[in-house]
């Protein structure tokens, strides 16, 4: 069966960096995104790995390892603006998205 | 600016009541999709269209039809609502491509009473 598995919460620091994990099960695969959503408005696009490897973008980054069907989305010179959540999703024939990891800054 | 658009933020209505949600984008995307989000559950897909008149079931069809009329238009339609389809339900477009870069909508929060 299709299952993205992603922490429920994390918690960091202002200022620090922080990941967040995502591994998925999927019966096709053509790429992982990352969503963000604050309380209360949308989801947003922040990124999209179809190939292994390292995205930047800004104090993003996402990664992808298709071998290990897992990837992350890294957060540097947290803000408390990233206080939010964070979803993956995985595009096969349709997306799916993973049940969001709520991410809470620390002053 | 791009813009997804939906009918209503807030909804109530009543048990065995015919709802309609209405999506409207402005970019030309032929693709568009209708989640439901509810605490813990994530984003799950209730159906989605790659082009006017076409449909294809999400993960959670059940209860819900659609229609696409129009390249810009996605209805979603409860044909009698009960209390379990109290929700949040977000509407979503994309382009056909690399990434499937979604597009979302603000949201219609529906509660059946």
């Amino acid at each position: 069966g299709q299952s993205l598995e992603q922490p429920s919460e994390v918690t960091a620091v202002e200022g620090a960096i922080v990941q967040i994990n995502c591994t998925y099960q999927t019966s096709g695969f053509y790429g992982l995104s990352w969503y963000q959503q604050h309380d209360g408005g949308a989801p947003t696009f922040l990124s999209y790995n179809a190939l292994d490897g390292l995205e930047e973008t800004g104090r993003f980054s996402s990664f992808l390892s298709r071998s290990d069907s897992y990837g992350y989305l890294l957060l540097q010179e947290l803000q408390m603006k990233d206080s939010a959540s964070y979803f993956c999703a995985v595009r096969e024939d349709k997306i799916i998205f993973g049940k969001g990891t709520r991410l809470h800054i620390l002053p | 600016d791009v813009k997804v658009t939906q009918s209503s933020r807030y909804l109530v209505k009543r048990t065995g009541e015919k709802v309609f949600l209405e999506c409207v984008q402005d970019m030309d995307h032929e693709n568009m999709f209708w989640y439901r989000q509810d605490p813990g559950l994530g984003l799950r897909l209730i159906y989605f269209s790659y082009d006017v008149k076409m449909k294809e079931k999400g993960d959670i069809p059940e209860g819900y039809s659609v229609s696409r009329e129009k390249k810009e238009r996605f209805s979603l339609i409860l044909e009698s609502a009960s209390t379990n389809q109290t929700s949040m339900y977000l509407c979503a477009s994309s382009a056909i491509g690399v990434g499937y870069e979604q597009y979302f909508g603000p949201g219609t929060r529906l509660t059946v009473t």
